[in-house]
């Protein structure tokens, strides 16, 4: 059954750097997001991706965020400053149709960033 | 704002016992729900979802979930929980006209041999 990958599972860096996150989503989705849930705390969404570009973020989402589609099968998050709130459990989802089209997220297994 | 409530962050249940999990919403409108379980090390994945039509929702693993608009609320049962059912289960809705999910704060279950 197909699923969506995610590289590294946990990843170590120092406030200040720059993280990459991986994810390899199914390969027929055309939707992409990526989700977040800081420890004791919800999964919280983050950003979704249509058509190679943003099709809607949330507040969290800001200018220290972004994320590309470089190839056909990857789609990264980048975090260019990392601070020590970043840190947290990483998801990525993809789906063949947007949920308002009654599609359905599948989720990565996720990344866990911690930041000293 | 739209909002999803787990109010039980913990149960636990005996091997065998059935299983009910607590999801109320609070939305404008009808939203749409799922269920997702997460196992340790594991992702998200997807039991059930709930779009429209009828109101008793069949998953995966023997899980069910019945929609109830006058209580907001789209609980998950399974009648007899097996030890493999040990997880975090999350409650999840998105606007019928958006596309991100918002996510309960998940119950975690315990099973006892």
């Amino acid at each position: 059954e197909p699923e969506v990958t995610q590289t590294p599972s946990h990843q170590v860096t120092q406030m200040g750097q720059e993280v990459i996150l991986r994810c390899v989503p199914i390969s027929n989705h055309l939707y992409f997001y990526w989700y977040r849930q800081i420890l004791g705390q919800k999964v919280e969404f983050l950003v979704s991706f249509y058509n190679n570009e943003i099709s809607e973020k949330s507040e969290i989402f800001d200018d220290q965020f972004s994320v590309e589609r470089p190839d056909g099968s990857n789609f990264t998050l980048k975090i260019r400053s990392t601070k020590l709130e970043d840190s947290a459990m990483y998801f990525c989802a993809s789906s063949m149709e947007a949920v308002s089209n009654k599609g359905t997220q599948y989720f990565g297994p996720g990344t866990r960033l911690t930041v000293l | 704002a739209q909002s999803v409530t787990q109010p039980d962050i913990h149960i636990t249940v005996s091997e065998g016992a059935s299983l009910e999990l607590r999801c109320n919403y609070s939305y404008g409108a009808t939203p749409y729900l799922f269920w997702y379980v997460q196992s340790p090390g594991q992702g998200l994945q997807l039991l059930l979802k709930y779009f429209s039509g009828d109101t008793l929702v069949q998953g995966i693993k023997g899980f069910e979930a019945e929609f109830k608009r006058s209580q907001s609320s789209f609980n998950l049962r399974k009648p007899s929980v097996h030890w493999s059912d040990a997880a975090e289960y999350f409650c999840a809705g998105a606007k019928a006209a958006g596309n991100k999910l918002t996510f309960g704060g998940g119950t975690r279950v315990l099973v006892k041999p």
